[in-house]
């Protein structure tokens, strides 16, 4: 079983959708959580952490069930330049590296 | 301008001959690191660094190098390619291993191993 798993989609939504991913793990030691995009053939980026208490920043909301060892992501009012792969990124505790789900891709359609 | 800088982009190579994959970057970090990328995979860790002179396997240690003499510099080496080795390659770094999460990565280097 892998670490990360993740629905590699594609999700393809209308302009103006709303669009939610969500990203299990397995280790339940696993300390803190990310999610990163990476445009086509482009370096991965962070996009905004997840905290227990869950966390907004703008059209995104990503939320943590630790319980169920699950992240998700959920973007509001989809634009065509929300289209990529969003990679869930998990660091367990005394790791000095993280741990990368191989990606759920986003097609935003106009 | 901060970044991460690799070389090169592209290559093509036979197996068996020696190559090095370039990584510098100019932001005085402490922890570099190096990823592959393979299709259903996601990122694995190659090898990373803490600082100058001090390295570790990631995940995928089999068949590479690397070395740390300089701070900005990380380079990958691949003494001996084979085809298992084609994959998509990136640099990272970080200003500390405790903000691993908030890495730079270059662009990529995208190797071919026929």
């Amino acid at each position: 079983r892998k670490e990360v798993e993740q629905d590699p989609g594609p999700f393809n939504v209308p302009e103006g959708a709303t669009v939610a991913f969500n990203c299990t793990y397995s280790n339940s030691a696993s300390q803190s959580f990310f999610w990163y995009r990476q445009d086509c053939r482009k370096e991965p980026k962070l996009l905004m952490s997840v905290y227990s208490s869950g966390n907004e920043d703008g059209r995104f909301t990503a939320q943590l069930n630790r319980a169920s060892q699950y992240i998700s992501l959920l973007i509001r009012d989809s634009k065509l330049s929300d289209s990529a792969t969003y990679l869930c990124v998990v660091r367990d505790t005394g790791r000095r590296a993280l741990t990368f789900g191989s990606g759920t891709r986003l097609q935003v359609q106009p | 301008e901060a970044q991460v800088t690799q070389n090169p982009r592209y290559l093509i190579t036979v197996t068996g001959k020696k190559l090095t994959v370039t990584c510098s970057q100019n932001m005085n970090h402490e922890y570099m690191s190096w990823y592959r990328q393979d299709p259903g995979l996601g990122l694995r860790q190659i090898y990373y660094s803490m600082n100058v002179e001090v390295t570790d396997k990631g995940d995928v240690p089999e068949g590479y190098k690397v070395s740390r003499k300089e701070k900005r510099n990380f380079p990958l080496i691949l003494e001996s390619p084979s085809p298992n080795q084609t994959s998509l390659y990136f640099c990272a770094s970080s200003l500390y291993a405790a903000v691993v999460y908030e890495q730079y990565f270059g662009p990529g280097t995208r190797l071919t191993v026929t």
